[in-house]
């Protein structure tokens, strides 16, 4: 069966310092790998999303993300970390069994930022 | 654009009451809803996909009769939790997709329910 793993549920980091946070995925076909980040009582928000081609992906607020295959995962990196990143991170892969496509959500990796 | 809006941000209730959510796409045309709850410090729970004009498919253990989603065009479905009790207080976010071959979806900001 489908499913994601974020390893790590929290991870702390100072303010300036490199970030990644891990994600790992099972799937049988290539997969359609997504990264979103939560704020404290918000919805969600696409931080990017890999279907296909060039496997390190950019995304806004100057995230990026890799895919390896040989690895199944698709882990987020952010060079220099800000306050206002302290969030929850979920990754996801999309099922593309049956007609409705549905996303496969990891537990999330909830990040705090020390000044 | 892909944004999704959701009314009401928050809401309290009475215990027995039936709340209802809505959740617009508002400038895309949605063939697909999808509807969430969220616990705190939890993952996203899928409660079900919604296809316009057609009845929702529900996730297993949840509770169709609780739940009642309408789809009733490309740009509107509707979450009334029935009954409501305190055990429903919850986040709930929706979400919309337009391009089925490709699984991404666009999130609403949520609705805070609280039932009392």
């Amino acid at each position: 069966a489908q499913s994601v793993t974020q390893p790590d549920i929290h991870i702390t980091v100072s303010e300036g310092a490199s970030l990644e946070l891990r994600c790992n995925y099972s799937y049988g076909a290539t997969p359609y790998l997504f990264w979103y980040v939560q704020s404290p009582g918000q919805g969600l928000q696409l931080l990017l999303k890999y279907f296909s081609g060039d496997t390190l992906v950019q995304g806004i607020k100057g995230f990026e993300a890799e895919f390896k295959r040989s690895q199944s995962s698709f882990n987020l990196r952010k060079p220099s970390v800000h306050w206002s990143d302290a969030a929850e991170y979920f990754c996801a892969v999309g099922d593309n069994a049956g007609n409705n496509r549905k996303l496969i959500w990891g537990l999330g990796t909830s990040l705090a930022v020390n000044p | 654009g892909a944004v999704v809006s959701q009314h009401p941000s928050w809401v309290i209730c009475k215990s027995g009451t039936s709340v209802k959510i809505e959740c617009r796409s508002l400038d895309f045309q949605a063939t697909t809803m999808f509807w969430y709850r969220q616990f705190p410090k939890q993952s996203l729970m899928l409660m079900a996909t919604s296809n316009e004009g057609s009845k929702a498919t529900y996730e297993q253990g949840v509770e169709k009769d609780k739940f009642l989603i309408n789809h009733a065009s490309l740009t509107l479905s509707t979450l009334t939790v029935t009954s409501a009790h305190p055990e429903d207080s919850s986040f709930y976010i929706c979400s919309a997709r337009f391009d089925s071959l490709k699984n991404e979806q666009f999130f609403g900001p949520g609705t805070r329910l609280t039932v009392l």
